[in-house]
């Protein structure tokens, strides 16, 4: 059954330092998503990504993230200058097949899990 | 701002016991109620349910979502040990369907 990959499973970054996190989504999906998850709390959206562009964000979102789909199956989350408060899961989502639109399931892989020290 | 409240925020019930949990929302540009069941890492997809009184079944689990109450359930019937886990509401919205998600109930079964 097709799944969402996720590269590393845990990072453990220096506060300051910029951090890549990877993900495959879905071949077929065409909606992308970063989720996060600080300890303990609900699991939080962060961005949403639709034929190459941003298409939502929260306001977690600031200048220091940004989103890349670099080539036709990885999707990339870089944070440039980690905080301690970045320290979280953070899941890779995907949804919305070709010939769907909108009112997609999102399926999530497995997460990474950032600790900033 | 988006929210999306479940309750209870924990239980624990007997194998074999049918239980019911609850969540309520109030999503701008509502598109979609999804259910997610979070053992211990990723949330792993349940249902979405996008119109209203029309019950989704998958085995023992089943959901249903009341468009006019800005209220959903998921039912479990017979539960199992194996049915342990958070389970997480979530609401869509907007063009690309973000999910705002709920605190989650725990579900703890025990024999």
């Amino acid at each position: 059954e097709p799944e969402v990959t996720q590269t590393p499973s845990h990072q453990v970054t220096q506060m300051g330092q910029e951090v890549i996190l990877r993900c495959v989504p879905i071949s077929n999906h065409l909606y992308f998503y970063w989720y996060r998850q600080i300890l303990g709390q609900k699991v939080e959206f962060l961005v949403s990504f639709y034929n190459n562009e941003i298409s939502e964000k929260s306001e977690i979102f600031d200048d220091q993230f940004s989103v890349e789909r670099p080539d036709g199956s990885n999707f990339t989350l870089k944070i440039r200058s980690t905080k301690l408060e970045d320290s979280a899961m953070y899941f890779c989502a995907s949804g919305g097949g070709q010939l769907r639109r909108m009112n997609t399931e999102a399926f999530f892989g497995q997460g990474t899990r950032l600790t900033v020290v | 701002e988006d929210k999306v409240v479940q309750s209870p925020l924990s239980l624990v019930v007997h194998e074999g016991d049918t239980v019911t949990l609850n969540c309520s929302y109030e999503v701008t540009n509502f598109r979609s109620l999804l259910w997610y069941k979070q053992e211990k890492k990723a949330p792993t997809f349940l249902f979405m349910l996008t119109s209203s009184g029309i019950e989704k079944k998958s085995g023992r689990l089943s959901s249903i979502l009341d468009k006019k109450e800005l209220f959903s359930i998921l039912n479990i019937t017979a539960t199992q040990t194996g049915d342990s886990a958070i389970y997480l509401c979530a609401g869509g919205s907007g063009t690309a369907s973000k999910l705002t998600f709920g605190t989650g109930t725990r579900l703890q079964v025990t024999l």
